[in-house]
C-alpha cells in the first residue's frame, strides 16, 4: 500500500517569510509520480508540479521550489518570500505504477500568510 | 484553458433522497474522477472513468454510483443520501496517456445531507 504523509496540519507565517511544506511518501513501486496541488479558498485544486521517480533534480519556479529526495522519501515544497495570495491548502499526492486509480493524496497543509 | 465545471457549489438534501452531482469538462479528456474531501482525510477517490460507459471503483465506492454516457460528462449518484455523505465532492479530468498526467479539478460541490 502507498501512503502520503503531510505532518503539518496548519502553518502560519508572516508575509515575506519563507515556508517549507513537508511531504513524506511510502510506496513499493519503483516508478511513480509525485504531485503538489494548491487549493485556494475558491475550492478547485490547482496543479503545481509533477515529478517522476527517476528525476531527483530539484526545481524552481519563481518563488516556488521543490526538493525531491528519494533517500528520505520526501518531496518538500518551499515558498520563498511568502505572499497573502499563497494562503491555501496544499496537497501532496503520489501516483503509483497502477495508474491514476492508484493516486493517493496527503491530508493537506493549510498555509496562512499574515500580512 | 481546461475547464471542469460542477453543476452546483452548494447542495442541501434530505436523508433518503436520490442525489445527482454533475461534472462537465471541455478538453476531450479520457479520464474523469470523483473524489470526496473531508477534514483530516485529504481526498479519497470514489470512482473514476477512463472512457465512455467505463467505470472503475476507487477507494470508497460504497453508497455511490456513477454514469458516463458522454465523454465530457461524468455524474455521481447517491442512491439514498445519508448524513455521513455530507462532504465536499470534487470532480477532476485528465488525459488518458500514462505519463503521470496532472488532473484538472472543478470547484467542488459542498453537499449537506440533513
Amino acid at each position: 500500500a502507498q501512503k502520503v504523509t503531510q505532518a503539518q496540519t496548519e502553518i502560519s507565517v508572516v508575509e515575506k517569510e519563507d515556508v517549507t511544506l513537508d511531504c513524506v511518501y511510502e510506496t513499493r513501486d519503483t516508478t511513480y509520480y509525485l504531485f503538489w496541488y494548491k487549493q485556494p479558498p475558491s475550492g478547485e485544486l490547482v496543479f503545481l508540479i509533477r515529478r517522476n521517480s527517476f528525476d531527483e533534480q530539484n526545481e524552481i519556479s519563481g518563488r516556488y521550489s521543490w526538493n525531491f529526495q528519494k533517500s528520505t522519501s520526501s518531496f518538500n515544497f518551499t515558498i520563498t518570500a511568502s505572499q497573502v495570495v499563497d494562503s491555501a491548502v496544499y496537497f501532496c499526492a503520489l501516483e503509483g505504477s497502477g495508474g491514476y486509480q492508484k493516486v493517493t493524496f496527503g491530508t493537506g497543509t493549510k498555509l496562512q500568510v499574515i500580512p | 484553458d481546461v475547464k471542469v465545471t460542477q453543476s452546483s457549489r452548494y447542495l442541501v438534501k434530505r436523508t433518503g433522497e436520490k442525489v445527482f452531482l454533475e461534472c462537465v469538462q471541455d478538453m476531450d479528456h479520457e479520464n474523469m474522477f470523483w473524489y470526496r474531501q473531508d477534514p483530516g482525510l485529504g481526498l479519497r477517490l470514489i470512482y473514476f472513468s477512463y472512457d465512455v460507459k467505463m467505470k472503475e471503483k476507487g477507494d470508497i465506492p460504497e453508497g455511490y454510483s456513477v454514469s458516463r454516457e458522454k465523454k465530457e460528462r461524468f455524474s455521481l449518484i447517491l442512491e439514498s443520501a445519508s448524513t455521513n455523505q455530507t462532504s465536499m465532492y470534487l470532480c477532476a479530468s485528465s488525459l488518458g496517456q500514462r505519463t503521470g498526467p496532472e488532473a484538472f479539478f472543478g470547484q467542488g460541490t459542498r453537499l449537506t445531507v440533513v
